[in-house]
């Protein structure tokens, strides 16, 4: 069965920071790219970002560049998201997903963890 | 960015009937459009990938269309658990942007 669980999240003040981890289980970790999708409250769903199965390639959103960073470590099948300069508009539930399918290319988010939640605020 | 935009953001029907949502892509995705449905407090579940393609266990109810820049989900014989929140989502390029969400009321 997959699994992923999420942790890291807290309250934190602006220009903070915050790692936000995501264990896994039940897959090949290092087959399948990740991906962290937030939702603000009472919103609707943020791609934040994403990293392929060894790690080479991330992507961002335009809203988090140079600010979020993702990361994996095959060897302990986790996902990583550091998360510095935090802002009040970074508030969310933090999801970490796995793609459908270990493909090139991606055909959406087959599974989610349960999210972690991070507060922005003074 | 490619920027989807998700028609109506709001839909109320009976049980029994049938809703379509529409999702519109600011340039052509091909094929490469995921729907979800979120109830309130969970995390989002996987319908369709590759705009038609059923996630297994969805109910066969739930329908995808489309390719390019105009894709449909079609809910065929709502039932009370279909009341949601659903999104469409481009898989296409990075970023894969969501649309912003279209609730379903069940009267």
């Amino acid at each position: 069965e997959v699994q992923l669980l999420e942790s890291g999240g807290g309250l934190v003040q602006p220009g903070g920071s915050l790692r936000l981890s995501c264990a896994t289980s039940g897959f090949t970790f290092s087959s399948y790219a990740m991906s962290w999708v937030r939702q603000a409250p009472g919103k609707g769903l943020e791609w934040v970002s994403a990293i392929s199965g060894t790690g080479d390639s991330t992507y961002y959103a335009d809203s988090v560049n140079g600010r979020f960073s993702i990361s994996r470590d095959n060897s302990k099948n986790t996902l990583y998201l550091q998360l510095n300069t935090l802002r009040v508009e970074d508030t969310a539930v933090y999801y970490c997903a796995r793609d459908l399918m270990a493909i090139s290319g991606s055909l959406g988010i087959g599974y989610w963890g349960q999210g972690t939640l991070v507060t922005v605020s003074s | 960015d490619i920027q989807m935009t998700q028609s109506p953001s709001y839909v109320s029907a009976s049980v029994g009937d049938r809703v379509t949502i529409t999702c519109r892509a600011s340039q052509g995705i091909s094929s490469w459009l995921a729907w979800y449905q979120q109830k309130p407090g969970k995390a989002p579940k996987l319908l369709l990938y590759a705009a038609s393609s059923l996630q297994s266990g969805v109910p066969l109810r739930f329908s995808g269309s489309g390719s390019g820049t105009d894709f449909t989900l079609s809910i065929s014989s709502l039932q009370p658990e279909d009341s949601a929140t659903y999104y469409c989502q481009q898989a296409n390029s990075f970023p894969h942007t969501f649309g912003q969400g279209t609730k379903l009321e069940i009267k």
